[in-house]
């Protein structure tokens, strides 16, 4: 069983909608958390990144951790077009430098 | 403001032929590393460097060597190319007191015949 576990989706919505991704873990230790957008034929480029529990909130993204049930979110209001991309989810403990793991990714597609 | 440059973007290679992947870094970032990425696996670590002169493998290390000379430059040497490795991969190097905050290059698009 993967460490980190993510829906592949495709995830449709219409233009203006809110967009729910989330993954999900199982190694408790996991202190480090990250959303990063990938569009087709590109590197991923960072999106949020929380350090431990709690909400965060930057523009229309808001990324949520539940340690308590291993369980992160990302939330994207007023979705637009140019939000239709594959979100990874990537998490990491705190003494293992930059070794992450990365969920599968999830394919979003904004409608007009 | 080049940011993490990877070369070539797309080879195609016949098994047992080796190449090298370049990739270099203009952030002074001290973390660098190799991902693959894989339809429905996601990114899978490769080898990574903390510094110049210091790498360790990651995850999925077989068939690759990496050495890391310089701060800049990290390249990804496949020494007998094998159907099992065609995969987009791509390099990262951190920035974070813990390395948390990864930045990608564009990748390279590599298929083994």
């Amino acid at each position: 069983q993967k460490e980190v576990e993510q829906d592949p989706g495709p995830l449709s919505v219409p233009e203006g909608a809110i967009v729910s991704l989330n993954c999900t873990y199982s190694n408790s230790a996991f202190q480090y958390f990250m959303w990063y957008r990938q569009y087709s034929r590109k590197g991923p480029e960072l999106l949020m990144y929380t350090y431990s529990s709690g909400n965060k909130e930057d523009g229309r993204f808001t990324a949520q951790v539940d340690k308590s049930s291993k369980y992160i979110s990302l939330f994207i209001r007023d979705s637009q077009p140019s939000d239709s991309a594959t979100y990874l989810c990537a998490m990491k403990t705190t003494d293992s430098w930059g070794k992450f793991q990365f969920g599968a990714g999830t394919q979003v597609v904004v409608t007009p | 403001n080049a940011g993490v440059t990877q070369t070539p973007k797309f080879q195609v290679l016949k098994t047992g032929q080796s190449m090298t992947l370049q990739c270099a870094q203009d952030m002074n970032h001290e973390y660098m590393s190799w991902y693959r990425q894989d339809p429905g696996m996601g990114l899978r670590l490769i080898h990574y460097s903390v510094g110049a002169g210091i790498t360790d493998q990651g995850e999925v290390p077989n068939g690759y060597n990496v050495s890391r000379s310089t701060t800049e430059d990290f390249p990804l040497r496949l020494l007998s190319a094998a159907p099992s490795q065609t995969s987009v991969y791509f390099c990262a190097s951190s920035s974070g007191s813990r390395g948390e905050k990864l930045f990608f290059g564009s990748g390279t698009q590599l298929s083994v015949l």
